[in-house]
């Protein structure tokens, strides 16, 4: 059964640095692409970046100088590192696999001071 | 990139009512595209992708349409628990997601 998990901090201050993980189970990630999706609170879905089968990175333009996306497969987590927040970055961060047809639960961020 | 406008933002529509919800390419996306239900609290949904295949689990009063620039969402007869905001999402070049339509119950 597929399963995704969001995790990380709830609270960022401005200029500070996010890290999220996202832990898969019932696929492997050296055979299934994993991308990370965001959406500000009432807004629409932002998405992020990818990390595919073969450990290559794809990022949305608008993000790239900010974001880092990497893995574990060992460990069966992905990673999502973006750098110099502000708060138009509190969001719901949500993983997701290969066709975007299964979603983790999402995580709340909140960037405040 | 590629921008995709859905319309309306907003539908009220009857329990039993045929909806037709909306979502337009900037260019030609080849039918590219997926349709997702987002229900309050939760996570999007995948509905229909390539345009007009339901997912697995999906009710069959849901189908999509389209192709070039415009895509289309139907709902047969609407029910209670599709009262959910719906976005379009388009994967031909870049990844794209509509701003939304929130269905509500009239």
């Amino acid at each position: 059964q597929v399963q995704l998990k969001e995790s990380g901090p709830g609270l960022v201050q401005p200029s500070q640095t996010l890290s999220l993980t996202c832990t898969v189970s019932g696929f492997s990630l050296t055979s299934n692409s994993v991308s990370w999706v965001r959406q500000p609170p009432g807004k629409g879905l932002e998405w992020m970046g990818a990390i595919w089968s073969g450990g290559s990175t794809d990022y949305n333009s608008a993000l790239k100088s900010r974001l880092s996306i990497s893995r574990d497969t060992s460990k069966s987590q992905v990673f999502l590192k973006m750098n110099s927040l502000q708060t138009e970055d509190t969001a719901i961060y949500f993983c997701t696999s290969d066709y975007f047809d299964y979603w983790g639960q999402g995580v709340m961020v909140t960037v405040s001071s | 990139d590629i921008q995709m406008t859905q319309s309306p933002s907003v539908l009220s529509a009857s329990v039993g009512d045929r909806v037709t919800l909306s979502c337009k390419a900037s260019q030609n996306i080849n039918k590219n595209l997926d349709w997702y239900q987002q229900k309050l609290g939760e996570a999007p949904k995948l509905l229909i992708y390539f345009t007009n295949n339901l997912q697995t689990g999906i009710p069959s009063r849901f189908s999509g349409s389209g192709s070039g620039t415009d895509y289309t969402l139907t709902i047969s007869s609407l029910q209670p628990e599709d009262v959910a905001t719906y976005f379009c999402f388009q994967y031909n070049s870049g990844y794209t997601f509509g701003a939304g339509t929130k269905l509500e119950l009239k």
